[in-house]
């Protein structure tokens, strides 16, 4: 059974500030690792796809960092904006040629102002 | 023009109904996808299709039977619904089935059974 895991499970952070948060997914059987952003009431949008060890991308005040070998992927957020309020997703392909993507649980970020 | 549509939005029906949920998607995607939002939150693959043809069939009861009349549409049959069926059903498409294409997601269709 594959399991990602997400932390923290949610997080509060002041606008203005800067925060991180994790993705945990097994290192073995690696293809791509997914990051996705869901705002309530809305579908969740695909973020980023990584599938480099090493792997860093950047969209507008968010990056992401990929480590295939250790098993985990960082999603940072710069100077956080109301905006940025939603719950982000991760998801791990293990399969290539069948994408079949085990999400974690997501972490629910609010940004106070 | 909304990218992956899905219908209805809503959903309440009583128990041993049999109902379908539609989706539709706009993109020119190959692959199409089900997926479950089970009681703790989580997305949970259900199917994939590709081109009209079943990929992936996870453990799910047979009472869910997916159809996919052409590679734009993948509907999800429901016989017999139970209670423990209530649920957030998520469809989503991608380009093909290589993970690194990312995911387009309808905005879900909310069923009760009562």
């Amino acid at each position: 059974i594959l399991n990602v895991e997400q932390s923290p499970q949610s997080l509060h952070v002041q606008e203005g500030d800067s925060t991180n948060f994790t993705c945990s997914f097994p290192s073995s059987n690696f293809y791509a690792l997914h990051w996705y952003r869901w705002e309530t009431a809305k579908s969740p949008e695909a973020l980023f796809v990584m599938t480099l060890n090493g792997d860093e991308k950047k969209k507008g005040r968010i990056s992401a960092t990929l480590n295939t070998k250790e098993g985990y992927s960082y999603l940072y957020i710069k100077g956080s904006q109301p905006e940025d309020s939603a719950t982000y997703l991760c998801a791990f392909d293990a399969i290539q040629g069948a994408q079949k993507l085990v999400f974690g649980q997501g972490t629910r970020l609010t940004i106070n102002p | 023009d909304t990218a992956v549509s899905q219908t209805p939005k809503y959903l309440v029906t009583q128990m041993g109904n049999d109902k379908s949920i539609k989706c539709e998607q706009n993109l020119g995607h190959d692959t199409m996808y089900w997926y479950k939002q089970d009681s703790k939150k989580f997305l949970k693959i259900m199917f994939s299709y590709n081109n009209k043809e079943l990929i992936i069939n996870e453990t799910v009861p047979n009472r869910f039977s997916p159809k996919s009349p052409d590679k734009a549409h993948l509907n999800l049959h429901i016989n017999s619904l139970e209670l423990g069926d209530s649920a957030v059903y998520f469809c989503a498409s991608s380009q093909d089935l290589s993970g690194n294409t990312e995911a387009f997601f309808g905005q879900g269709t909310r069923l009760t059974v009562v």
